[in-house]
C-alpha cells in the first residue's frame, strides 16, 4: 500500500506570512493524483488544491500553491499571505490512477496562525 | 456543488448498542468511503463501496460492517459498540478520478 508521510505535526506563522507544509509518498506507480485538504477546528473537511502526477507545472489556486517533485515523490503546500482563516488541520492525501478507489491519507499538520 | 451530508453531528450510546451512522450523496458517485479520525494518527480507512452492495475492508475493519442498498446512501454500522470506538467517523464520496468530498462528521462518544 502506498504511504502518505507529513513529518510536519504542527506549524505555525505569523500573518501575512508565507508557510510551507511538507508531504512525501511512497509510491512504484507513475500516475496518481495528490491533494491537500483543509479542516478547520469542527468543520468539514475540504479539498484546497490538487495535483496530476503526469503534468509538470505546479498547481495553484490563489494564496495556494504546490511544490511538486515527483523524482523526490514529494508534494508541498505553500500557503502565501496567512489569514486567520487558513488556521486548521492540513491533510495530504494521494491517490492511484490506476487502482483508483482507495486514498491515502497523512496523519496532518495542524497549522496556527498568530496575529 | 457535490453534497455529502451525515445523519447526525454528534451521538452518544452505551456499550453493547447497536449503532447506525448514516451518510447520503447527491452526485451519483461510485465510490463511498467510512474513515475514523483520531488525534496524531490521520484518517483510518474503515470500509468502502465503489458500487450498490459492493464493499471492501479499508484498514481497520474490525467490529464495523456497512451497508449499501442504495447508490446515494452508505451506512456503517457498529455491531456491539465499545469505548475504544469513541472517535470522529468521516464519510466521503468520489466520482471516478476526482478528489474527495466529505460530510460533516459524526462524533460519537460510547459510555
Amino acid at each position: 500500500a502506498q504511504t502518505v508521510t507529513q513529518s510536519q505535526p504542527e506549524m505555525s506563522v505569523q500573518e501575512a506570512e508565507t508557510v510551507t507544509l511538507s508531504c512525501t509518498y511512497d509510491t512504484s506507480e507513475s500516475d496518481y493524483y495528490l491533494f491537500w485538504y483543509k479542516q478547520p477546528p469542527s468543520r468539514q473537511m475540504i479539498l484546497v488544491i490538487r495535483q496530476e502526477a503526469y503534468k509538470q507545472q505546479n498547481a495553484t489556486e490563489n494564496r495556494f500553491s504546490v511544490n511538486f517533485q515527483k523524482a523526490a515523490k514529494s508534494f508541498s503546500l505553500k500557503i502565501s499571505d496567512s489569514q486567520l482563516g487558513d488556521a486548521a488541520m492540513y491533510f495530504c492525501a494521494y491517490r492511484s490512477a490506476l487502482t483508483g478507489n482507495q486514498f491515502y491519507f497523512g496523519t496532518g499538520t495542524s497549522l496556527t496562525v498568530i496575529p | 456543488d457535490v453534497k455529502v451530508t451525515q445523519s447526525s453531528r454528534y451521538l452518544v450510546k452505551r456499550t453493547g448498542e447497536k449503532v447506525f451512522l448514516e451518510c447520503v450523496q447527491d452526485m451519483d458517485h461510485e465510490n463511498m468511503f467510512w474513515y475514523r479520525q483520531d488525534p496524531g494518527l490521520g484518517l483510518r480507512l474503515i470500509y468502502f463501496s465503489y458500487d450498490v452492495k459492493m464493499k471492501e475492508k479499508g484498514d481497520i475493519p474490525e467490529g464495523y460492517s456497512v451497508s449499501r442498498e442504495k447508490k446515494e446512501r452508505f451506512s456503517l454500522i457498529l455491531e456491539s459498540a465499545s469505548t475504544n470506538q469513541t472517535s470522529m467517523y468521516l464519510c466521503a464520496s468520489t466520482a471516478p478520478r476526482g478528489p474527495q468530498h466529505f460530510g460533516d462528521g459524526t462524533r460519537l462518544s460510547i459510555l
